[in-house]
């Protein structure tokens, strides 16, 4: 199975400001790349599919990048609803497999 | 308007058997796969399995052994049921739908709310 390595494990940033969250995954997975937002109590979202296409409805604030075996989401102008689990899947191969997530608080 | 809804027990005895209902709308089971994705509480995202578009199927490695997803299609159903169940079973069992009708992964667009399930006894 793929292995995807997710980075921070937690993260605390002020509103504004631009922060960013990293995956590895431990073979290329050719931007079969996926990133979540789940906020507490609440199911997953799509926010990026394809490693950098923006899900319908999604804030411009959010973007993916990246290539190979490292990808990253940045999200800009941080927003008070922006707090939440966020998790990179990653679909290239079989099993899909999921980040271990980064929890997003606002300082 | 797509829309995914899990229905099933919230609490199961260990190695008793888990049931679970996703009733689809906005879109037809035999136009898009749908997945079962799991959650333990307050940890990371499991995928469990899928039904393809066709009815096939493909299964976690690891829960393979106790795992089976049927559906019915005149009711835009997708079943998952899992036996033996223990208690690091204990968690919420998603139904999604994958963003993309070829046949191959692809993103999950659209999620249900998620039922949790509790394996005690």
């Amino acid at each position: 199975d793929i292995q995807m390595t997710q980075s921070p494990a937690s993260l605390s940033a002020s509103l504004g400001e631009t922060v960013t969250i990293e995956c590895r995954a431990s073979e290329d997975i050719y931007n079969g790349l996926a990133w979540y937002q789940q906020k507490p109590g609440k199911s997953p979202q799509l926010l990026i599919y394809n490693a950098n296409s923006l899900h319908t409805g999604v804030p411009s604030r959010f973007s993916g990048s990246g290539s190979g075996t490292q990808y990253s989401l940045k999200i800009n102008s941080l927003q008070s609803e922006d707090v939440a689990s966020y998790f990179c899947q990653q679909y290239y191969n079989y099993p899909p497999t999921f980040g271990s997530g980064t929890k997003l608080e606002i300082k | 308007q797509v829309r995914l809804k899990e229905s099933g027990p919230r609490l199961v005895q260990p190695s008793q058997t888990l049931s679970v209902t996703c009733t689809v709308s906005g879109f037809s089971v035999t136009s898009y796969h749908v997945s079962w994705v799991r959650q333990p509480p307050g940890k990371g995202l499991e995928w469990v399995g899928a039904i393809w578009k066709g009815g096939s199927t493909d299964y976690n490695s690891a829960l393979k052994s106790r795992l089976s997803i049927s559906r019915d299609t005149s009711k835009n159903q997708v079943f998952l049921k899992m036996n033996s169940l223990q208690t690091d079973d204990t968690g919420t069992y998603y139904c999604a739908k994958h963003a993309q009708a070829y046949y191959g992964y692809s993103a999950f667009d659209y999620w249900g709310q998620g039922v949790m399930v509790t394996v005690s006894s």
